[in-house]
């Protein structure tokens, strides 16, 4: 257990709509990233947020957005869901300190974009 | 493209082997990391070695790493079927360490 923890486990959603996934990371965790995974492939980095500031984002669209709470729990918001969309999303929490950063990751949302 | 990709995208041996995969890089890098994940749920964080690091142990686990040929290679020893997952290696880039570029992964099946 890594004391990450993601909800819901599953979600179906249909294209155009918008979807909320939620993340608590471990305790003492300053930082937290998403991932998404599509069937098949590794994951890909969304953004991070540290500080609920965002610190970095992967090649993702704007309608890709995300928020970090001051209890570093988090959200990721996608709006105007298309089918390419479907995939695991990953929340990984970690505590910032220099380069050496290990990553603690939840057991992922499932999204079904139809 | 991807910064890394693990090879081969598939492994299968008998438990008690040893199962060798191996993680190719594009971009100077600070650390590389293997992670494991189980029937695509959370990935598990394995071993982290430095660049300034050649080799390291955890277990039944060793990490090489080989900056000049930017690649990497895990060691599994005496394989259990409960190694039986997909392998993955991340790297944390020299200049943008906020970021981890995660490979394909190796499928590992280790039959009892």
């Amino acid at each position: 257990e890594t004391g990450v923890t993601q909800s819901p486990t599953h979600l179906i959603k249909t294209r155009g709509q918008q979807v909320t996934l939620r993340c608590s990371s471990q305790s003492g965790h300053n930082t937290v990233s998403w991932y998404q995974q599509a069937l098949g492939q590794g994951p890909q980095f969304i953004f991070q947020y540290y500080r609920e500031e965002e610190n970095g984002r992967g090649n993702f669209p704007p309608r890709f957005s995300g928020l970090q709470f001051p209890n570093y729990s988090s959200e990721l918001n996608v709006n105007a869901l298309e089918l390419d969309d479907s995939a695991l999303y990953l929340c990984a929490s970690s505590v910032r300190q220099g380069t050496n950063e290990k990553l603690f990751f939840g057991s992922g949302t499932q999204l079904s974009v139809l | 493209s991807q910064q890394g990709e693990e090879d081969p995208q598939a492994l299968s041996i008998q438990e008690g082997e040893n199962a060798t995969m191996n993680c190719s890089y594009k971009t100077s890098i600070n650390n590389l990391q293997w992670y494991r994940q189980n029937s695509g749920r959370g990935l598990v964080h394995l071993i982290l070695i430095r660049s300034n690091e050649r080799e390291k142990h955890s277990g039944r686990l060793r990490v090489t790493l080989d900056t000049s040929k930017k690649s990497s290679s895990l060691l599994i020893t005496a394989s259990r079927a409960a190694d039986t997952a997909s392998y993955f290696c991340a790297t944390g880039l020299q200049y943008n360490f906020n970021k981890f570029y995660f490979g394909s992964g190796t499928k590992l099946n280790v039959k009892p």
